[in-house]
């Protein structure tokens, strides 16, 4: 049974630039969180995704953005990069209405 | 807003010692507390979640948590510790109210360090 997969697993951008990150939740699950890890903090809740539709956001600006496909994987996306957006980016998955949610492994990505 | 403070962002204890790992919420009580492990260059692992079936709850690893309404408290302890458990814990809760089922608010972490 295949867990959370992310890819790719490291990431280097310059400022200004766009990137994606990309998800596939857990076997049987169907919603997708992000979550954004700064060196040394807890993770930080970035947006959910279920039923393809965006269901909650926490306080990152638009420049943030995901979408969820029909097969439930899920893209996160993040425009006009700063440097402030180098951390890890997890992913996690749950089924809808159980509240216990599975982490992936992260991609760690770099702005320079 | 629910907010998670892990008591200690060190904590260096020698093998075969109790491990006391400290993690207090805001006062709301929130529906879902959980304890998660990161190991370096890994994602979180869910160690144990609290649902408000039984105050003590068991975990993987021999860890367990207690969850104090009256402290507003849910530490994680294991009784002895084992050099594989160095590593980041972090304590989460998901925020009372059904739109933010599926949201967990993060604490700071703790490093736990354990000497041989």
């Amino acid at each position: 049974d295949a867990g959370v997969t992310q890819s790719p697993t490291h990431l280097i951008k310059t400022r200004g630039q766009q990137v994606t990150l990309r998800c596939s939740p857990k076997s049987g699950h169907d919603t997708v969180s992000w979550y954004q890890q700064a060196l040394g903090q807890g993770p930080q809740f970035i947006f959910q995704y279920y039923e393809e539709e965006e269901r909650q956001r926490g306080n990152f600006p638009d420049r943030f953005s995901g979408h969820q496909f029909p097969n439930y994987s899920s893209e996160l996306n993040v425009n006009a990069l700063l440097l402030g957006d180098s951390a890890l980016y997890l992913c996690a998955s749950r089924l809808q209405g159980v509240e216990t949610q599975y982490f992936g492994p992260g991609t760690r990505l770099l702005v320079l | 807003a629910q907010s998670v403070t892990q008591l200690g962002s060190h904590v260096s204890v020698s093998e075969g010692a109790l491990v006391l790992l400290r993690c207090n919420y805001s006062s709301s009580v929130p529906p879902y507390l959980f304890w998660y492990v990161q190991y370096p260059n890994q994602g979180l692992q869910l160690l144990l979640k609290y649902t408000s079936a039984a105050t003590l709850v068991k975990g993987i690893n021999g860890f367990e948590a207690e969850f104090k309404k009256s402290e507003t408290s849910f530490h994680l302890t294991k009784p002895s510790a084992h050099m594989s458990d160095a590593a980041e814990y972090f304590c989460a809760v998901t925020p009372a109210g059904s739109s933010n089922t599926g949201k967990l608010i993060f604490g700071q972490g703790t490093t736990l360090q354990v000497k041989p």
